[in-house]
């Protein structure tokens, strides 16, 4: 498996522009989680998704972001309109709940990063 | 709820020396508790993991973290420190949260310099 893949690795925009990035989890995985990391906060949990479903959104920031699942195998991080705060290092990361009783999350495997620069 | 304190923000050491990174955890539940390693422009790696089995737990790279219930402490260890060590550290609680499904606490991280 590729792990992981995210897209575009870096993202140079001006504020006011939309921003998209995109996250294929590994095949198979059920959870999906959406990260964001800065010097001053460290590593932020936005958003994460089960079998699709966004079950936990209380990380997004601002009504700016949003985030979608339209499939298994995709995912998308948006940001509208964009604003130089929002400049970070976005990861996507997968994992595989577990089948039992609890749907106990495991290991989270992270994608390289998205670096975005909103100037 | 489940929180993680990493109880220093930087650790420097001499290639060759002893590691130890220092972490403390609350849960109400029984947790799971996990180091990644996050090397300069990359992702974060899992290093090792602990789920209600063995308190003492070893890893990739020669890392280990033992697990202490009494302390609520996880702290991670290794006996020499190699110069490709050199990273940022993240300890991570995940218990049940609200559904009864096990979503991860990150810590603030620390970051681990090796000198020569």
């Amino acid at each position: 498996d590729a792990g992981v893949i995210q897209s575009p690795r870096h993202e140079v925009t001006e504020m006011g522009q939309e921003v998209t990035l995109r996250c294929k989890p590994i095949s198979g995985h059920d959870y999906l989680f959406w990260y964001r990391q800065t010097m001053m906060r460290g590593l932020e949990l936005l958003i994460y998704f089960n079998n699709n479903v966004p079950i936990d959104d209380s990380g997004m920031p601002e009504d700016r972001f949003s985030a979608k699942m339209p499939n298994a195998s995709f995912s998308t991080l948006k940001i509208q309109p964009s604003e130089p705060r929002d400049s970070a290092v976005y990861f996507c990361a997968s994992s595989l709940g577990s089948p039992t009783a609890g749907s106990r999350t495991d290991t989270q495997y992270f994608g390289p990063g998205t670096r975005l620069t909103v100037l | 709820a489940q929180s993680v304190t990493q109880l220093d923000s930087h650790v420097s050491v001499s290639e060759g020396t002893p590691v130890l990174l220092r972490c403390n955890y609350s849960s109400s539940y029984s947790p799971s508790l996990f180091w990644y390693v996050q090397h300069p422009n990359k992702g974060l790696q899992l290093l090792l993991k602990y789920t209600s089995a063995a308190t003492l737990v070893k890893g990739i790279n020669g890392f280990e973290a033992e697990f202490k219930k009494s302390e609520t402490s996880f702290h991670l260890t290794k006996p020499s420190a190699h110069m490709s060590d050199a990273a940022e550290y993240f300890c991570v609680v995940s218990d049940p949260a609200s559904g009864g499904s096990y979503i991860p606490t990150f810590g603030r991280g620390t970051s681990l310099i090796v000198h020569p």
